[in-house]
């Protein structure tokens, strides 16, 4: 089956610096998305893109679609404690009404302030 | 406008105990979607529905495990009987089921199975 592979599996940053995260992929997808979770809650939707290439901000934080589209990069810059949570990818190959997604097993950031 | 809700937000029971987790997903989203995450094995999405109808059920681990949506606003996932091995937390989340729409998850349900 699909998989999707984020590492390393944790990241310890001070708070200001900028942070890049990876999501790979053994497959094709049309759609990746970036959630982030934190502690005692459900992942929250970051960023989609829906474009091979496609480059996408959202505040400090910037996303790209990669033209292989097996992967996919989320930068954050200059990092705050609050950043600290979960990052996941996920990706979606849409056929029709298949809105499956498939989910990386996600970065633990920690920021040092 | 609510979120996905799920109730319990948390649940310890007993090995054999019978376990419903309830899910509302937001009005107006006709895919709902059930997953399950453990620290080994990340989010696993084990089935979901589009017009109340089961489309993918391919993750459900076993036959302990059955989930039903009878309306456009309510689904369950049922473990019967329930095993240590079960206890996680699970997430609910729904779409408008367009290709590419995204899913808004709930807060989940912690399950501790003793």
């Amino acid at each position: 089956g699909q998989q999707l592979n984020q590492s390393p599996q944790s990241m310890f940053i001070q708070e200001g610096e900028d942070v890049s995260m990876n999501c790979t992929s053994s497959s094709i997808f049309n759609t990746w998305l970036w959630y982030k979770q934190d502690p005692g809650e459900g992942p929250v939707l970051l960023i989609a893109l829906y474009k091979a290439g496609e480059l996408t901000s959202n505040g400090r934080l910037t996303a790209q679609f990669g033209i292989t589209r097996k992967d996919s990069f989320l930068n954050i810059s200059a990092s705050i404690p609050s950043d600290v949570g979960i990052y996941f990818c996920a990706g979606q190959l849409r056929t029709g009404a298949n809105s499956k997604l498939t989910f990386g097993k996600g970065i633990t950031l920690s920021v040092r302030p | 406008d609510a979120g996905v809700i799920q109730s319990p937000r948390h649940e310890v029971t007993e090995m054999g105990q019978e376990v419903t987790l309830r899910c509302k997903p937001i009005s107006g989203h006709n895919s709902l979607f059930w997953y399950r995450q453990t620290m080994m094995r990340g989010l696993e999405l084990l089935i979901y529905f589009n017009n109340n109808v089961p489309i993918d059920d391919s993750g459900m681990p076993e036959d302990r495990f059955s989930a039903k949506m009878p309306n456009a606003s309510f689904s369950t996932l049922k473990i019967q009987p329930s095993e240590p091995r079960d206890s996680a937390v699970y997430f609910c989340a729904s779409s408008t089921g367009l290709a590419g729409q995204t899913q808004y998850f709930g807060p989940g349900t912690r399950l501790l199975v003793l």
